[in-house]
């Protein structure tokens, strides 16, 4: 099975301010099938970022995601109040099936 | 565009069978897989397995022998069964929509608690 660690844990963040946020899996991850998720208290979470790097519709474009392989990230330029909330990587593999991070929180500084 | 609306008993106790439906309105239905995700504090996002409009399944290693989801298609209903549940078992539980070509998770439901306890 394919684990997928993040960092850090939790964020500590202003308004305005960048954030950036780190995925890493076990092994080799095909960057089709890694997505990013927002997911704020009881709400189911929201797809933000899908292929890596695309971002789903009505997504922000402050919102950005890069990387490959084992290691991924999400970049939020600059931070607005709504988007302090867990962040959760997320990948499909034909042998694991889908497995997801630990989450990223987001919290006001 | 598509919505995903689930409900189902949200109370077990131990050893019974846990049962949910979601209903998806809007957007087409056949040509997607369709995904059952759970989420507890210890455990985090663990997704339960999926199943398409012909009826074609995949589950989670570590649950198979204990789910069985099921489709309706004239319904565009599709159908979490879970038996023998454990405390462990306790979670929030989300349906949602696998999208093409990628397999993101691109549209969800609301979210059903469901709690087993003596």
């Amino acid at each position: 099975e394919i684990v997928l660690t993040q960092f850090p844990g939790t964020l500590s963040l202003s308004p305005g301010e960048r954030a950036t946020l780190s995925c890493r899996a076990s092994q080799s991850v095909s960057s089709t099938y890694l997505a990013w998720y927002q997911q704020k208290p009881g709400q189911a979470p929201r797809l933000l970022i899908y292929g890596a790097s695309s971002r789903a519709t009505g997504i922000p474009d402050r919102f950005s995601g890069g990387g490959a392989g084992t290691y991924f990230t999400l970049t939020i330029r600059r931070l607005e109040p709504e988007d302090f909330a867990v962040y959760y990587c997320q990948q499909y593999s034909a042998s694991s099936g889908f497995t997801f991070g630990p989450g990223t929180k987001v919290d006001f500084k | 565009q598509v919505q995903l609306q689930q409900w189902g008993a949200g109370l077990l106790k131990p050893s019974e069978t846990l049962s949910l439906t979601c209903t998806v309105y809007g957007g087409s239905f056949s040509g997607y897989y369709w995904s059952w995700i759970r989420q507890s504090p210890g455990k985090g996002l663990e997704w339960i397995g999926e199943i398409n409009h012909s009826g074609s399944t995949n589950y989670s290693p570590s649950l198979a022998s204990r789910v069985t989801i099921s489709v309706d298609t004239s319904m565009k209903k599709f159908f979490l069964i879970m038996s023998s549940v454990t405390a462990a078992d306790t979670a929030v539980y989300f349906c949602a929509r696998v999208a093409l070509r990628n397999n993101a998770l691109d549209s969800w439901g609301q979210g059903t608690l469901v709690t087993v306890s003596s």
